[in-house]
């Protein structure tokens, strides 16, 4: 069975900086990989997936994550955050060939400065 | 037009009571889910239906019942309600579940039910 490792609770950052979230899974077969946002009293929404192909995948509102198979590894990433980029990011695996049921990592806090 | 609504947005009851949650997608999803998301953010899968088939049903109470009329409603009903069912309560959508074939596309979320059991 897959899981997720989300390594820090909370990521305090100002604004315009650069910001790195970091996702590490376990799995013993190929994974899909998935990066949800969770604004304050909303759903989550999909930031970016990867499936197969080119390891670093750009999702929307200017982040992207880069797949490392050897260090299993899907670490989120934005040149320059805004306020509004202040919210819950959850990393989640899914097993190719499996139930495709994800399993989430238990969320980062991205809290940005002015 | 929401892709996933899910109804009420918050719902407060006593302990004890029966309670149901609604949600609806127009995405033309054939598969649908429960997530219960804890006070600490937590997200656990509770059930999941394709096409108004159960395919998932996690260790969860059978205080718990779910039902799908059709595969775009998947309902979540709750007898005798406790304390430790508050919570946030998540309905979602996929394309068409497969086991062992095709790329995950990921989720569509409701904005969630705010559960409050006192």
């Amino acid at each position: 069975a897959q899981s997720v490792t989300q390594l820090d609770s909370q990521v305090p950052v100002f604004e315009e900086a650069p910001v790195e979230l970091r996702c590490n899974y376990s799995s013993s077969v190929s994974v899909y990989l998935f990066w949800y946002v969770q604004y304050p009293n909303q759903g989550l929404q999909l930031l970016l997936k990867y499936l197969s192909g080119s390891t670093l995948v750009k999702g929307i509102n200017g982040f992207e994550a880069e797949f490392n198979k050897s260090q299993t590894s899907f670490h989120l990433r934005k040149p320059s955050v805004h306020i509004s980029d202040t919210a819950e990011y959850f990393c989640a695996v899914s097993e190719s060939g499996g139930s495709y049921i994800p399993t989430f990592g238990r969320g980062t806090s991205l809290i940005v400065h002015p | 037009d929401t892709a996933v609504s899910q109804t009420p947005k918050y719902l407060v009851t006593q302990m004890g009571n029966d309670k149901s949650i609604k949600c609806e997608q127009n995405l033309g999803h054939d598969t649908m889910y429960w997530y219960k998301q804890d006070s600490k953010k937590f997200l656990k899968i509770m059930f999941s239906y394709n096409n108004k088939e159960l395919i998932i049903n996690e260790t969860v109470p059978n205080r718990f019942s779910p039902k799908s009329p059709d595969k775009a409603h998947l309902n979540l009903h709750i007898n005798s309600l406790e304390l430790g069912d508050s919570a946030v309560y998540f309905c979602a959508s996929s394309p068409l579940y497969k086991t062992g074939s095709g790329p995950d596309t990921g989720y569509t979320f409701g904005s969630g039910t705010r559960l409050t059991v006192v």
